[in-house]
């Protein structure tokens, strides 16, 4: 299967700060990128969708000012969650996907806002 | 837009047992349904998948049935193991929604030896 690094695996970060997620497809090109947040016992949540060199698309809820997405290559994509508040503690986990097959995912960062 | 429930939400099984999990969409124009298997604090990990001009799907101990009709479709793992614990997630998408997937809630199996 593909090789995805998602990092940092977890965090923790004073409120008020931003945090950058970072995710890397290694052995294929990430022409899309979707990120998912997901809340403990719950499902994941799809986010945003990217494509690369294009802005992201965001889902219906998510504000697209707070969480920032670049995909500025098609093996790098980062999440910036700006101005963290205790309720944005979740696990994000990235998904990369090329031209021919499904998506992949990364590992998960686990954000904690204290 | 697409809709899918998972049930049971959670699922105990004795080890050698069989599990069975079921999934239902809405749209009718999805046409890709994986499966996932999440450990805890990790990703989710593709266990299997199905499109949909096939019905069945197996591979090795682990297989999975789509009924079009009914929009519905299963994952059975059989002989199951104390390592098959963990959280399953279905999903399903459409080609034509560039890959986006859809999950169902998720169900806890937890296989006691």
């Amino acid at each position: 299967g593909a090789v995805v690094s998602q990092h940092p695996s977890w965090v923790i970060c004073k409120s008020g700060t931003s945090v950058k997620i970072e995710c890397r497809s290694l052995d294929f090109q990430a022409t899309t990128m979707f990120w998912y947040r997901q809340f403990p016992k719950q499902s994941l949540m799809l986010m945003a969708t990217s494509n690369e060199g294009s802005k992201a698309t965001y889902e219906q809820g998510v504000e697209k000012d707070k969480f920032l997405i670049n995909h500025a290559s098609l093996t790098l994509s980062t999440l910036t969650v700006t101005s963290a508040h205790p309720e944005d503690s979740s696990f994000y986990i990235c998904s990369p996907k090329d031209s021919y097959t499904e998506a992949f995912f990364g590992q998960g960062t686990r954000l904690t806002v204290v | 837009g697409e809709n899918v429930e998972q049930h049971p939400s959670t699922l105990s099984v004795q080890e050698g047992d069989s599990a069975v999990i079921k999934c239902t969409y809405s749209d009718s124009a999805s046409n890709y349904f994986p499966w996932y298997k999440q450990e805890l604090g990790k990703g989710p990990q593709l266990i299997i998948d199905i499109r949909s001009n096939v019905g069945e799907k197996k591979d090795q101990r682990i297989a999975v049935t789509l009924n079009k009709t009914a929009k519905h479709f299963s994952l059975h793992i059989t002989e199951t193991q104390p390592e098959d614990s963990a959280v399953y997630f279905c999903a399903a998408s459409h080609y034509n929604q560039g890959g986006k997937l859809i999950f169902g809630q998720g169900t806890e199996l937890s296989v006691k030896p």
